[in-house]
């Protein structure tokens, strides 16, 4: 069974910039898997922000982006807001079948 | 507008077998490349994939839940309806359905508000 990983938890100031990982215990992540972001706030449904690697959702604002790095997926925050606190989770496709990672919670402080 | 809602019962028991629907509006599931896939999260815990369905009725299912799950669709109805038998206390969760647009890129787009599922005695 495949594991998507991410960093726990996060902590960023306001107007900062911070970049989260999705690593694959199956090796480097490459365009092929298809990474997709999703942003979850407390009580709420996932609301999804990226995919494709890098494209923004038409509702995605422009501080989110998405790439590779290293090996692994990233999403990167730039100038950062206190809503962006929040769950955040990364999804990567393995010949059909998508696996999400653990979820990493971005403070915002 | 797109729109998906999760319907079901919020309590089964052990061993039960759980049914759940999601209604959707604002897109078919008779166009290519379009699936609805249902996901879970556990209170305070990560989401899991469970199951995908594609609009020529291919169908697709996590390894572990496999011998579990059962994913159909009545497109006239624009519904999907899961299936899992033999629900456990460790199946408690809120199970969300979300449209897949393909195929490439892949992705989850629009996502439902979400069905609390307990699972007790």
């Amino acid at each position: 069974q495949t594991v998507v990983t991410q960093e726990p938890s996060l902590t960023v100031s306001p107007g900062g910039t911070v970049t989260l990982t999705c690593a694959s215990s199956s090796g480097a992540v490459t365009s092929a898997y298809f990474p997709n972001w999703f942003q979850q706030k407390p009580g709420q449904a996932p609301r999804a922000l990226i995919y494709g690697t890098s494209i923004r959702h038409s509702w995605t604002p422009a501080r989110f982006s998405g790439s590779l790095l290293g090996g692994k997926a990233a999403l990167t925050l730039s100038g950062v807001q206190p809503e962006d606190e929040a769950e955040y989770y990364c999804l990567l496709y393995y010949g059909g079948a998508p696996v999400f990672g653990g979820g990493t919670k971005l403070t915002v402080l | 507008q797109i729109t998906l809602k999760e319907s079901g019962p919020t309590l089964v028991k052990p061993t039960q077998t759980l049914t759940l629907t999601c209604t959707f509006s604002g897109f078919s599931l008779s166009t290519s490349g379009v699936g609805v896939g249902w996901i879970r999260q556990p209170p305070g815990k990560a989401l899991e994939w469970l199951a995908l369905i594609y609009w020529d009725d291919d169908k697709r299912y996590s390894p572990s839940l496999k011998s579990r799950l059962t994913i159909t669709k009545d497109t006239s109805k624009n519904q999907v309806v899961l299936t899992m038998t033999n629900m456990d206390p460790l199946d408690t969760a809120t199970y969300y359905c979300a449209r897949r647009m393909g195929p490439v890129p892949t992705r989850f787009d629009f996502w439902g508000q979400g069905t609390l599922v307990t699972v007790s005695s």
